[in-house]
């Protein structure tokens, strides 16, 4: 059983564009949410995060959404950069506990020059 | 300061082999947990440790089994392989269990 979900396995995007990434999750003990960045031949990086207190956060071209009554969070890059081409995992755990960083399946986003 | 590092960054054994893979954690962290990604499948837990004990577990078979030594670093074996464990296994550490997790390069299995 997915509990976070990508739906969308890829995304091609103009460079200078919007971007907006998905995730739903089905877990409502999900209250810590992250976006994680993956190259080829890389391990993943943390690119940002959202706690269930807010609905928004912002790092330079990166905005996360989140929805919680929908439960569903968005990735948004802004103005995208070719370099930004990578594989993009959400993730989701509930703020208490020592439980483990469930992970979405990723969105591959491709942005063209 | 130095990442994640893991070994051996790529291998392949044939079927029914085992084979152990080893992750050495940014210094300082006393959490590792282990990934296992396939295409298609993302990334999906397989094991967590802090200061040598085991917090959560996967729902992988017991073939995947891991340890945590008193310096931290990890191992992770995988016995009887299968075709199926054609991956790459990601190895992350964090300060403390619920941190922000720091992922290495991966270890990337091929199974004949």
């Amino acid at each position: 059983d997915q509990q976070v979900k990508q739906n969308s396995p890829s995304l091609s995007v103009q460079e200078g564009r919007i971007s907006i990434l998905n995730c739903d999750y089905t877990n409502s003990m999900f209250d810590y949410f992250l976006w994680y960045k993956k190259y080829p031949a890389e391990g993943p990086t943390f690119l940002i995060s959202i706690s269930s207190i807010k609905d928004k956060n912002e790092d330079g071209r990166f905005t996360v959404f989140l929805n919680k009554s929908a439960k569903h969070l968005s990735l948004h890059i802004v103005p995208s950069q070719p370099g930004d081409s990578a594989v993009y995992f959400c993730a989701a755990r509930p703020n208490s506990g020592n439980t483990p960083l469930v992970f979405g399946k990723g969105t591959r986003l491709s942005v063209i020059a | 300061k130095a990442g994640v590092t893991q070994t051996p960054r790529y291998l392949i054994k044939t079927r029914g082999q085992q084979v152990t893979l080893s992750c050495s954690p940014i210094s300082g962290h006393r959490s590792v947990s282990w990934y296992q990604q396939t295409p298609g499948q993302g990334l999906q837990f397989l094991f967590e440790y802090f200061s040598e004990t085991q917090r959560n577990k996967g729902n992988f078979p017991g073939r995947f089994s891991g340890r945590q030594f008193s310096n931290s670093r990890s191992e992770m074996n995988v016995s009887t392989l299968e075709l199926g464990d054609s991956a790459l296994y990601l190895c992350a550490s964090s300060f403390r269990v619920t941190g922000e997790l720091f992922f290495g390069e991966g270890s990337r299995l091929t199974v004949l």
